[in-house]
């Protein structure tokens, strides 16, 4: 089954610290991966995008196949950073979607 | 321009009530999604319009769930018979084109309160 996990509801770090949101995977085919984020009060947005190999905002995901895992990671977290994080998969068109997980930074 | 916008934006309806949610997706975008997204979780899946078809219905719950795109542009979901369990966020995105590695664009979302 086709199954996006995302193992933290919730990581709370100190403004400066690396992060590292984990995401773990399920797929048959080669998959096709995404990190969406959404601020507060606002809506959901796309961070970044495996097919595409880009860095925004300092957050980078490399795709481990062997291990099935597309980690979010940024070296130094900022306060402006603090968000639900979502990790997507794309099944043809269809987005599977983890929990999502809950960053606080603190100042 | 303009993104997604959807509406209402809060809707609450007695159980049994027929609800009927608006997205506007972004001028020319050929590729128009509903998601479920219930508290504490991720979106699902609900279903797939391209253009005015609709290719794939199969994350819709129940047959209470109906939902259009009668020429292409604007979509409509509408829940017929509500019930508690129905109670969620309906996010709508849109897409330029349908493809692998396509970004969807969200709308705001409509959050539905059966009571």
């Amino acid at each position: 089954a086709q199954r996006v996990t995302q193992p933290e509801k919730l990581l709370s770090v100190f403004k400066g610290a690396p992060v590292e949101l984990k995401c773990n995977y399920s797929y048959s085919g080669s998959p096709e991966l995404f990190w969406y984020v959404q601020y507060s009060r606002q809506r959901l947005q796309l961070l970044l995008r495996h097919i595409s190999r880009e860095s925004i905002k300092g957050f980078t995901a490399d795709l481990n196949k062997g291990e099935t895992s597309f980690h979010l990671k940024k070296p130094f977290a900022q306060e402006e950073d603090s968000a639900m994080y979502y990790c997507a998969l794309d099944s043809n068109y269809q987005l599977i979607w983890g929990a999502g997980t809950k960053l606080i930074i603190k100042p | 321009g303009a993104g997604v916008s959807q509406s209402p934006r809060y809707k609450v309806a007695k159980r049994g009530q027929d609800v009927a949610l608006r997205c506007d997706p972004i001028s020319g975008h050929v590729s128009l999604f509903w998601y479920q997204q219930a508290l504490g979780q991720g979106p699902e899946f609900l279903t797939y319009f391209q253009n005015e078809a609709q290719l794939d219905k199969s994350g819709l719950p129940s047959d209470r769930f109906f939902a259009e795109r009668p020429e292409g542009s604007v979509s409509t979901l509408k829940i017929q018979r509500t019930q508690q369990e129905d109670s969620a966020v309906y996010l709508c995105a849109s897409s330029l084109v349908t493809g692998v590695g396509y970004e969807q664009y969200f709308g705001p979302g409509t959050r539905l309160t059966v009571t």
